[in-house]
């Protein structure tokens, strides 16, 4: 397998723009997360799906972010509008099931917001 | 509010010798611990967990220690190699599957 693959490895992009990261997680993974990584907080959760319906968003920062799931094969997580706060490595990563602690983690997405 | 806590965001240690990674947690409804490795320009790959109902696991190199009345873990690192060299990150799930990190600690094991 695969893995899980995320696209764009790298994004610049200026203030006020839309910013769209993919997600394809591991075929047959039931849990599907969205994690940020900085250096003052280290991994945080954004969002985690559980077969395509989003269990708990607490950790999106606000309304200018949203994540979706339309099928088992495909997550994007959008920031509109993007802030230069926002500039951060976005992981995704997935788990087999529901009660599954182990994730597996994408190569991450590199966000500049300039 | 940081629920695990990685105090040391640095550790060098030489080759052979035992690498010692700390963590603190906070939320006593924590009762599965895992510790993630990361290298540059990649994602946590997980290493090691431990339930709460253990004290010790052991996976070759790697040792964890759970201390719950102190809600303190460790990860041991014995020997160490340079290729352990790497972001290790201190994780605990409240059974939820909400896995909350910690910062990390960088290692460096130099030869």
């Amino acid at each position: 397998d695969a893995g899980v693959i995320q696209s764009p490895r790298h994004e610049v992009t200026e203030m006020g723009q839309e910013v769209t990261l993919r997600c394809k997680p591991i075929s047959g993974h039931n849990s599907l997360f969205w994690y940020r990584q900085t250096m003052m907080r280290g991994l945080e959760l954004l969002i985690y799906f559980n077969n395509n319906v989003p269990i708990d968003d607490s950790g999106m920062p606000e309304d200018r972010f949203s994540a979706k799931m339309p099928n088992a094969s495909f997550s994007t997580l959008k920031i509109q509008p993007s802030e230069p706060r926002d500039s951060a490595v976005y992981f995704c990563a997935s788990s087999l099931s529901r009660v599954d602690e182990k994730l597996f983690f994408g190569s991450g997405t590199q966000l500049s917001v300039l | 509010d940081q629920q695990v806590k990685q105090n040391s965001p640095s550790l060098s240690v030489q080759e052979g010798r035992i690498s010692i990674l700390n963590c603190d947690y906070t939320n006593s409804m924590f009762d599965y611990f895992l510790w993630y490795k990361k290298y540059p320009a990649e994602g946590p790959t997980f290493l090691i967990s431990i339930s709460s109902i253990k004290d010790k696991n052991e996976d070759g190199r790697f040792t964890v220690f759970l201390n719950k009345s102190a809600k303190h873990l460790s990860l041991h690192i014995v020997p160490s190699q340079p290729g352990d060299s790497a972001v290790y990150f201190c994780a605990a799930s409240d059974g939820f599957q909400k896995l909350v990190f910690g910062t990390g600690t960088r290692l460096l094991v130099s030869p």
